[in-house]
């Protein structure tokens, strides 16, 4: 299959650990913020979102963090498995007057070791 | 319900020709993006077409053009191709007025020879 993230930041973590895969944000005005995963060979798969107007939200085994004044978002995975062997993408929406354009960072590896 | 998909998977061509993909949005979704990904980089934001109309578009020349359908596909359309536009190429699609998540289709990967 496809090779995504050939150079990319990797993270490597023990089975059943935890994950903190990090994101600086560019654009303090941006309202919106999506975490994909992809991986090798497909497309980005959505994981979680957040808006500005939120510190946290949390899904299944997964919460977001935002922290405006730094404009950093985090994505936390607890319980790491190895089908969360993946690049990770967090993307921000910096469209302006209601519409939307995404703007995604560089990406991290995460590696699950068994 | 069929999400996101486009065609065709794979396609290879030479310098200076022209190529069009195509993408069907997730059903009951009005609004498509398409993205460039280049090997070991994050999506790169090409444009957006809704209601048939081009409504926001990124750092891409003129050689990128697209169209959007009454029935909500659309295509890609690139212009005298350059090695560098070898990349997967992605389609995602977000229902308007409704949630603000973005589902992505599979991609198309181009290799320009």
């Amino acid at each position: 299959g496809e090779s995504v993230g050939l150079h990319l930041p990797t993270l490597s973590v023990q089975e059943g650990d935890n994950s903190i895969i990090n994101c600086a944000y560019s654009n303090s005005a941006s309202d919106y913020f999506i975490w994909y995963k992809q991986e090798s060979g497909k497309g980005p798969q959505f994981i979680i979102d957040i808006r500005s107007n939120m510190d946290k939200r949390q899904g299944q085994r997964v919460t977001v963090l935002l922290n405006k004044t730094v404009k950093h978002l985090s994505l936390q995975i607890a319980a790491t498995q190895p089908g969360d062997s993946a690049v990770y993408f967090c993307a921000e929406n910096m469209g302006t007057s209601g519409t939307y354009k995404y703007i995604f960072g560089t990406g991290t590896r995460l590696k699950v070791l068994a | 319900d069929a999400g996101v998909t486009q065609s065709p998977t794979h396609l290879i061509k030479t310098r200076g020709q022209q190529v069009t993909l195509r993408c069907s949005p997730k059903s009951g979704h009005d609004t498509v993006s398409w993205y460039q990904q280049a090997l070991g980089q994050g999506p790169q934001f090409i444009f957006q077409y809704y209601e048939e109309e081009e409504r926001q578009r990124g750092n891409f020349p003129d050689r990128f053009s697209g169209h959007q359908f009454p029935n909500y596909s659309s295509e890609l359309n690139v212009n005298a191709l350059l090695l560098g536009d070898s990349a997967l190429y992605l389609c995602a699609s977000r229902p308007e007025g409704g949630t603000d998540t973005q589902y992505f289709g599979p991609g198309t990967r181009l290799t320009v020879l």
